[in-house]
């Protein structure tokens, strides 16, 4: 079993949905949760962090992490073609950091 | 504000050639410097980290090596590549002090062994 494990996609969406994208992890030792989003050819930019279990949110982009079930969720509102991309999660714990493999996201106009 | 660069943004090698990339860091000091590889369908393998110059730490083994010669230089090498090196290489860096947390991606390497 992998420590993370992330759904490949791709999903494909219509313009202006709510997405959901989400992650589980089996090492209770993850403390540290992170988002990236990688476009076509490019290096992952860092979209967003957090320690804590529960949500955070900036603009249109809300994380949740739950510790009790081991589940992080990137949910992205009003979604635009330029959200086209793949995004990776990542953990840390210990000295222990992981990335999930992706799930590709496709935003039809 | 802090800017990472990556060179050759591509790369074609035949098998047995040497390899030699590299990563520049501007508008941080002290920075931990990290060489990942992506291959096709899979999630980022973290290869080699430095908390400071001379200072490597390597997580697989393998057929590459890392150096660090100045503070914001990291340079990925191989004296033979294998057609298992192919893959997208990236370097990556963090605040100093916060090994292996949030990190901040270069624009890549494609590397192509034939």
């Amino acid at each position: 079993q992998k420590e993370v494990e992330q759904d490949p996609g791709p999903l494909s969406v219509p313009e202006g949905a709510i997405v959901s994208l989400n992650c589980t992890y089996s090492n209770s030792a993850f403390q540290y949760f992170m988002w990236y989003r990688q476009y076509s050819r490019k290096g992952p930019e860092l979209l967003m962090y957090t320690y804590s279990s529960g949500n955070k949110e900036d603009g249109r982009f809300t994380a949740q992490v739950d510790k009790s079930s081991k589940y992080i969720s990137l949910f992205i509102r009003d979604s635009q073609p330029s959200d086209s991309a793949t995004y990776l999660c990542a953990m840390k714990g210990g000295n222990k950091l992981v990335f999930g493999a992706g799930t590709i996201l496709r935003v039809k106009s | 504000s802090q800017t990472i660069h990556q060179w050759p943004a591509t790369l074609v090698q035949p098998v047995g050639s040497p390899l030699s990339l590299e990563c520049t860091v501007e508008g941080t000091s002290n920075p931990n410097l990290y060489w990942y590889r992506q291959a096709a369908g899979r999630g980022l393998q973290l290869l080699f980290y430095s908390v400071g110059i001379g200072q490597i730490s390597s997580e697989v083994p393998q057929n590459l090596s890392a150096s660090r010669p100045q503070d914001r230089q990291f340079i990925l090498s191989s004296k033979k590549l294998l057609l298992s090196d192919s893959g997208f290489y990236l370097c990556a860096w963090s605040s100093r002090g916060l090994v292996k947390e949030t990190q901040y991606f270069g624009p890549g390497t494609r590397l192509l062994v034939l």
